[in-house]
This record gives structure tokens, C-alpha cells and sequence, in this order.
């Protein structure tokens, strides 16, 4: 079964970092480009950041450049994003999803992992 | 900072037809890009609902359609049933001077009368 299931997320204080994971299965996902899509309480969907298969194309939304750092370990299955200088409005249930092969679409979402960032 | 732009809400009653918009501009929509939907249940993840503006991936009954036309597309759903009340999301690719990136639509709440 295609899977992606997230982990890592919590209660952070602002200014804090958090590391969220998220582990693939059921498909090959070094021919993949990942992505990471978050969604505030009570809100719409806000895309992240996107990492290429081989980690050669990094991008990063505007909220989050400088700020967030992308990358994935093709051996291990895993994607992961590294979040510093977390601030409230980081607030959300982060997304793992999967780019479909040759469309800009997102094909496999996991579950969510929830992070809070408050004092 | 969603750039495209739907209504907040539309509802209709069991075996009716709704429709929800999505409006963009000249650097995503109408710059050619595709524009793929989801479906978000209460309290799941997003399920992508159609792709490349009218394809429905494999399980997807044919109720739901989607079309595009110059800078906005549509998500049609025929025949409503109650398992279809849910938010859904418009998402295409953003290319200007500040990037390139994915874009999601703000998101329109389905209600089933």
C-alpha cells in the first residue's frame, strides 16, 4: 500500500525548531519529488516547500524562506523539514505529499502531524 | 497566500448539481498550467480529486468534473450525495519574477441540504 505517515510535530515556544518526518512506503520514492503542505486551524492549504528525487531543486514558500530547510534521505525512505525560528503563525497540521509523475499534482498526502508554536 | 480565488461556500440538496470556481491570472492559470482539485473530508487529509484540469484519478466516480478555461476552472459535481460534504481545494503553478511555486485556491465548503 502507497503510504506517507508524518511524525515529529508538538508544542513549541516561538523562536523554538522542530524536526518533522516523514516516512514512505509502497512506492520508489527516490523517482519522486516530495513536498511539504501545511494548514492552519480552521484554514486553507498553504504550500511549503517542494524537494526534487535527487535533492538537486529546492524551493521554499516566502513565509518560510530562510527559515525552514527542506531535504529528504532516498536510503531511508524519508523526507524531513527542518523548522528554526518558529513563530505563531507557524501554527498548523503539516502535510507530506507526493508529486505526481510528469503533472504538478500531489497524489499521496499522509495524515498530518500537528504543530503548535506557543509560549 | 492563496492566489486563487474560490467561493466560500455552495450548497445544494441530494441529486443536485453544484459547481465551485476557481479563479487565477495570466501567471498561473492562464499561463497554460494545469489545475487539479481536492477533496477534504472533516478531519482527513486532502485526496486529490481531479488532475490535469479534467482527469479523475482511478476510484473517483464519474459525478465529479472539472474544466478550465482562460484563467479560471470549475469542479462540477452531478447527481450531490451526502458523503460529498467536504472543503475543496483548486491548487496550479504560480511562475513570476518572485518564483515559481504551487498555489492553492482558498477553499469552498460543500453542504448537502
Amino acid at each position: 500500500e502507497v503510504q506517507l505517515v508524518e511524525s515529529g510535530g508538538g508544542l513549541v515556544k516561538p523562536g523554538g525548531s522542530l524536526r518533522l518526518s516523514c516516512a514512505a512506503s509502497g512506492f520508489t520514492f527516490s523517482s519522486y519529488s516530495m513536498n511539504w503542505v501545511r494548514q492552519a486551524p480552521g484554514k486553507g492549504l498553504e504550500w511549503v516547500s517542494s524537494i526534487s528525487s535527487s535533492s538537486s531543486y529546492i524551493y521554499y514558500a516566502d513565509s518560510v524562506k530562510g527559515r525552514f530547510t527542506i531535504s529528504r534521505d532516498n536510503a531511508k525512505n524519508s523526507l524531513y523539514l527542518q523548522m528554526n525560528s518558529l513563530r505563531a503563525e507557524d501554527t498548523a497540521v503539516y502535510y507530506c505529499a507526493r508529486d505526481s509523475l510528469g503533472i504538478t499534482a500531489l497524489d499521496i498526502w499522509g495524515q498530518g502531524t500537528m504543530v503548535t508554536v506557543s509560549s | 497566500q492563496s492566489v486563487l480565488t474560490q467561493p466560500p461556500s455552495v450548497s445544494g440538496a441530494p441529486g443536485q448539481r453544484v459547481t465551485i470556481s476557481c479563479t487565477g491570472s495570466s501567471s498561473n492559470i492562464g499561463a497554460g498550467y494545469d489545475v487539479h482539485w481536492y477533496q477534504q473530508l472533516p478531519g482527513t487529509a486532502p485526496k486529490l480529486l481531479i488532475y490535469g484540469n479534467s482527469n479523475r484519478p482511478s476510484g473517483v466516480p464519474d459525478r465529479f468534473s472539472g474544466s478550465k478555461s482562460g484563467t479560471s476552472a470549475s469542479l462540477a459535481i452531478t447527481g450531490l450525495q451526502a458523503e460529498d460534504e467536504a472543503d475543496y481545494y483548486c491548487q496550479s503553478y504560480d511562475s513570476s519574477l518572485s518564483g515559481s511555486y504551487y498555489v492553492f485556491g482558498t477553499g469552498t465548503k460543500v453542504t448537502v441540504l
